[in-house]
């Protein structure tokens, strides 16, 4: 069976760094694209952007340009997120979700990871 | 940048037909997905390809996708049905959801 778990809750302070990780299984890895979506609590979905677990560039929504890192660890199976230089409003659910095939929609998602911009 | 607009609440009956509406510039041209999240929990994809049921979802949930609309139709719509739709579209090789549909079914 598919599956994709995430990492669980992080609260980090106004400009730090947060490393969201998704770890994949039931399916072959690298035949898949992989997506995060941003969740602000009571929002919609707001899609960050695609990493290509089989190598080749990254693309990023334009509002997070300069801010998040995707990569991937095919060794485990694992995307990971990185977004910098939080903010209050990036307190969110963070997704992964898997895409059905290129330029197509998401067939299975992460259970969410909960991030808190505090001081 | 490319918006996809629905409407934010639709009510429904039980039993009755549900259509949630999501449109945006020449929709049609693209393929349309539709999810379903419930309070707490993780999207569902209940439509892809404009008119694909995955795996697991009900009959009655269907779709459709022409000139700048497309349409998630639930028939029948039970009370499990109620919870927020978003629909989504590629554009310029980037993704883009609607701001999502809160059904009530009352």
């Amino acid at each position: 069976q598919v599956h994709l778990v995430q990492s669980g809750a992080e609260m980090k302070k106004p400009g730090a760094s947060v490393k969201v990780s998704c770890k994949a299984s039931g399916y072959i890895f690298i035949s898949h694209y992989m997506h995060w979506v941003r969740q602000v609590p009571g929002q919609g979905l707001e899609w960050m952007g695609i990493i290509n677990p089989n190598g080749g560039p990254t693309r990023y929504a334009q509002k997070f340009q300069g801010r998040v890192t995707m990569t991937r660890d095919t060794s485990t199976s694992t995307v990971y997120m990185e977004l910098s230089s939080l903010r209050y409003e990036d307190t969110a659910v963070f997704y992964c979700a898997r895409g059905l095939s290129a330029a197509d929609a998401f067939d299975i998602w992460g259970q969410g990871t909960m991030v808190t911009v505090s001081s | 940048s490319y918006e996809l607009t629905q409407p934010p609440s639709v009510s429904v009956s039980p039993g009755q037909t549900a259509s949630i509406t999501c449109s945006g510039d020449k929709l049609g041209d693209n393929y349309a997905g539709w999810y379903q999240q419930k309070a707490g929990q993780s999207p569902v994809l209940v439509i892809y390809q404009d008119t694909k049921r995955p795996s697991g979802i009900p009959e009655r949930f269907s779709g459709s996708n022409s000139g700048n609309t497309a349409t998630l139709t639930i028939s029948g719509t039970q009370t499990m049905d109620e919870a927020d739709y978003y629909c989504q579209a590629w554009d310029s090789g980037t993704v883009v959801f609607g701001g999502g549909t809160k059904l009530t079914v009352l």
